[in-house]
């Protein structure tokens, strides 16, 4: 079945370091990705999103790309702030009728000042 | 509203009890969808409404659980005779029929003593 891994966390940054965040994902089909994140005491919401293969998602100086011949969608970010302490899930969707979301389990982010 | 609301936050009830979780959706969202995220999981699919009808309900662990949304907006999820195992966050999100972006609720922690 579908299935998406993230890398285990969590995963500790000082200010301005770089971060990346891997996500691989297992389809049976041609899903969307995304990357949602929950702040602190918030709901899960939506960071980015790309539709098919090679598309970029970008979104508050995150970015990733969909990578079709890697099954890879890893979170990229060049210059990490404080603000950006959350856990963020990697997810597929195939849309239509129901467009419910697989998602992986989550990588803690806490950056340092 | 301003966004998904769910009620209550936090639930603590006995092995054995049954249990009424509440989903708000976002006014104007006709898909509505119920998730599960135990610890250090991520969220898990239950349930997708589209309008009053369960479209989807694949994901519902066991006949224990139950949701509706008989006009359309607020959803109930339902759970007889609760279990330990039944402990996780509940979560809730609405979105536009044909857009792939969900907003989610900040769940009902449910805790099964």
């Amino acid at each position: 079945g579908d299935s998406v891994t993230q890398m285990e966390g969590p995963v500790t940054l000082s200010e301005e370091a770089f971060l990346t965040i891997n996500c691989t994902y297992t389809a049976t089909g041609y899903p969307s990705l995304f990357w949602y994140v929950q702040y602190p005491g918030e709901g899960l919401q939506l960071l980015l999103k790309a539709t098919k293969a090679d598309d970029k998602g970008s979104n508050k100086g995150f970015e990733a790309t969909y990578r079709k011949e890697t099954t890879s969608f890893h979170l990229e970010k060049g210059s990490v702030q404080v603000s950006d302490s959350a856990v963020y899930f990697c997810a597929l969707s195939y849309g239509g009728a129901t467009n419910k979301l697989i998602f992986g389990t989550g990588t803690l982010l806490a950056v340092q000042p | 509203g301003a966004g998904v609301s769910q009620t209550p936050s936090n639930k603590v009830t006995e092995k054995g009890k049954y249990v009424e979780l509440r989903c708000d959706p976002i006014s104007g969202h006709t898909a509505l969808y119920w998730y599960r995220q135990s610890l250090g999981q991520g969220p898990e699919f239950l349930i997708y409404f589209q309008g009053t009808g369960a479209a989807d309900d694949s994901g519902l662990p066991n006949d224990r659980f139950f949701a509706v949304r008989p006009e359309g907006s607020v959803s109930t999820l339902k759970i007889q005779r609760t279990e330990r195992g039944d402990s996780a966050v509940y979560l809730c999100a609405s979105s536009l029929v044909g857009t792939d972006e969900a907003f989610f609720g900040q769940g009902t922690r449910l805790t099964v003593v």
